[in-house]
């Protein structure tokens, strides 16, 4: 059973960077699926980051590409998430999922991890 | 950027009754990727359909997916308890991947 696990800080000051990173059980990191990062502002809907391969390829969400970072760690079946100069607005529940479709970061989410809410706030 | 559209924003009805939730695309998605999740208070959200009309392992067969190019559908044959909840569609034709604002289905 593939199971995804969010961890990080639950507050991050105005202009800080945001880091996160999602523990992935269950299935190698490395078997040519895509991994992805999703918020959800509270009481809002959803808003896909971006993604990336085994082989660290990225794509970007153009809206937040200049502020994204996402990097994956194989030996530690991690990947991980830095989104840079926050503000209130950056305030939302952040998921981590699997792209569905493999070699493709065109796909949708069959497993999520449970979201861990990050407010920005001093 | 694709931008979905969904509607009803609300769908008030009784257990038992059959919905019908439309998402509209403002550019046709190519090969018909879309797909349906649905998201239940403090949970994540959970995949109900892919390839517009494709169930994934688990997902019981009173739900449905139509359509193609624009105009997609999810139907629920006959709502039980459990399927009131909020329900995203997401194309994942062309990048950005993009989500609709969801419809909420609630308890008449």
């Amino acid at each position: 059973q593939v199971q995804l696990q969010e961890s990080g800080p639950g507050l991050v000051k105005p202009s800080e960077t945001l880091s996160l990173t999602c523990s992935v059980s269950g299935y190698s990191i490395s078997g040519g699926y895509y991994w992805g990062w999703i918020r959800q502002p509270p009481g809002k809907g959803l808003e896909w980051f971006g993604s990336i391969s085994h082989r660290g390829g990225t794509y970007y969400n153009p809206s937040l590409k200049s502020r994204v970072t996402i990097s994956i760690d194989t030996s530690k079946n991690q990947f991980s998430l830095k989104l840079t100069s926050v503000t209130a607005a950056d305030t939302a529940v952040y998921y981590c999922a699997r792209g569905a479709r493999i070699a493709t970061h065109q796909g949708d989410f069959d497993y999520w991890g449970q979201g861990t809410l990050v407010a920005v706030s001093s | 950027e694709i931008v979905l559209t969904q509607s009803p924003g609300t769908l008030s009805l009784s257990p038992g009754e059959r919905a019908t939730l439309s998402c509209r695309a403002s550019q046709s998605v190519s090969s018909s990727y879309l797909a349906w999740y649905q998201q239940k208070p403090g949970q994540a959200p959970r995949l109900l359909m892919y390839g517009a009309s494709s169930r994934p392992t688990g997902i019981p067969d009173r739900f449905s997916g139509s359509g193609s190019g624009t105009d997609f559908t999810l139907t629920i044959s006959r709502l039980e308890p459990e399927d009131f909840a909020v329900y995203y569609c997401q194309q994942y034709g062309s990048s950005p991947l993009t989500f609709g604002p969801g419809t909420k289905v609630d308890v008449k």
